[in-house]
């Protein structure tokens, strides 16, 4: 079975601190994203990274930075944390080569204050 | 770029009835049309999808179907169970890698 867990299932922050949300896929997948979920938005893209050091902007990526360094962790960096960011936010890895199935993580609820 | 509406947003129905839930999708070149399902508190699950060069594919009480002149596809579940109730979403392949993805809908069985 694929595992993709997330570095906390809770945070809260402060406007302006710098947040950083890990990601770790145990399943040699080389593709994952970041997605933020709120209430009748669906899943919105963030960042999405096809291979190790290679990163792509999704559909929302202002206010957030990602890094990875490594095939099976996926980092979501927010630079300066602001209201506006307090949301659920999902990682999900997939395998490069196919099937096209994405595995999620549990999420992560960041509460920004 | 791509756009996926779905409808509704919430579906009522009893126990043992179908439910039906439909998206549209803008871009012809979609190819590939996943649906998850998000049980409350957990994460988003595939359980079934489709692609461009098939019309349905059934798997025991579900169901989807793509019309790709109207650029539409639905999920069928039929004989509705206690624990289909979840949020499901739609989705659509733009590329390789990104989905695009509906705004949910949020399905509720009455006993």
């Amino acid at each position: 079975d694929v595992k993709v867990t997330q570095s906390s299932r809770y945070l809260v922050k402060r406007t302006g601190e710098k947040v950083f949300l890990e990601c770790v896929q145990d399943m040699d997948h080389e593709n994952m994203f970041w997605y933020r979920q709120d209430p009748g938005l669906g899943l919105r893209l963030i960042y999405f990274s096809y291979d190790v050091k290679m990163k792509e902007k999704g559909d929302i990526p202002e206010g957030y930075s990602v890094s990875r360094e490594k095939k099976e962790r996926f980092s979501l960096i927010l630079e300066s944390a602001s209201t506006n960011q307090t949301s659920m936010y999902l990682c999900a890895s997939r395998s490069g080569a196919g099937p096209y199935e994405q595995y999620f993580g549990p999420g992560t609820r960041l509460t920004v204050t | 770029g791509e756009n996926v509406e779905q409808h509704p947003s919430t579906l009522s129905v009893q126990e043992g009835d179908s439910a039906v839930i439909k998206c549209t999708y803008s871009d012809s070149a979609s190819n590939y049309f996943p649906w998850y399902k998000q049980e409350l508190g957990k994460r988003p699950q595939l359980i079934i999808d489709i692609r461009s060069n098939v019309g349905e594919k059934k798997d025991q009480r579900i169901a989807v179907t793509l019309n790709k002149t109207a650029k539409h596809f639905s999920l069928h579940i039929t004989e509705t169970q206690p624990e289909d109730s979840a949020v499901y979403f739609c989705a659509a392949s733009i590329s390789n890698y990104q989905l695009i993805w509906g705004a949910g809908t949020k399905l509720i069985i009455k006993p």
